[in-house]
């Protein structure tokens, strides 16, 4: 059973950092690119940041770009999203989902940035 | 960046109800297009990607057609575990853009 567990959400003041981790079992994690998706209090999905299987092409939105590093651990099968210089607006749920286009994702973790 | 525009954003339908969601690209995106739904407070559930393939598991009462810039998403026979929220998504190229999202309720 494929399973997508993140972790590492809490609050945080504005231009802190956190480093959310998303933890990959009952698949071949190593051969998926993986994703982070994030969704506003009350609002709709945004995607933010893409890897592939072997981290040799990574995106990121704009909305995050300079800020956000995504990286991948294939032998942890493990995901990471590194979040510097934390906005207000970066307060949201962030879910890691599995492949392209999304078909696992996570049950979300969630990022609160607040003074 | 691509723009996707869903439509519409909220619809009320009864229980037995055939409904249609329209997902509309800014630009030409092939068949990249994949349909997804939410139950409030949980994760979104893949539903169709390529337009019109069904994940593994999703009944055949969720169907999906477009080409280029103009999507569908129909749903047969509706089901009160059918009220959710959807949204369509275009992958053909990065960013990755979600379309706003559709509120289907019970009337």
């Amino acid at each position: 059973e494929v399973q997508l567990v993140e972790s590492g959400g809490g609050l945080v003041k504005p231009g802190g950092s956190l480093r959310l981790s998303c933890a990959a079992s009952g698949f071949t994690f190593s051969s998926y690119t993986m994703n982070w998706v994030r969704q506003a209090p009350g609002k709709g999905l945004e995607w933010v940041s893409s890897i592939s299987s072997s981290s040799s092409y990574i995106y990121y939105a704009d909305s995050v770009k300079g800020r956000f590093t995504i990286s991948r651990d294939n032998t942890k099968n493990s995901l990471y999203l590194q979040m510097n210089s934390l906005r207000a607006e970066d307060t949201a749920v962030y879910y890691c989902a599995r492949a392209k286009p999304e078909d696992y994702w996570g049950q979300g973790t969630l990022v609160t940035v607040s003074s | 960046d691509i723009q996707m525009t869903q439509s519409p954003s909220s619809l009320s339908a009864s229980v037995g109800d055939r409904v249609t969601i329209t997902c509309r690209a800014s630009q030409g995106i092939s068949n990249y297009l994949a349909w997804f739904q939410q139950q409030p407070g949980k994760a979104p559930k893949s539903l169709i990607y390529a337009a019109s393939t069904l994940q593994s598991g999703v009944p055949s009462k969720f169907s999906g057609s477009g080409s280029g810039t103009d999507f569908t998403l129909t749903i047969s026979s509706l089901q009160p575990e059918d009220f959710a929220t959807y949204y369509c998504q275009q992958y053909n190229s990065y960013p990755y853009t979600f379309g706003q999202g559709t509120k289907l309720e019970i009337k």
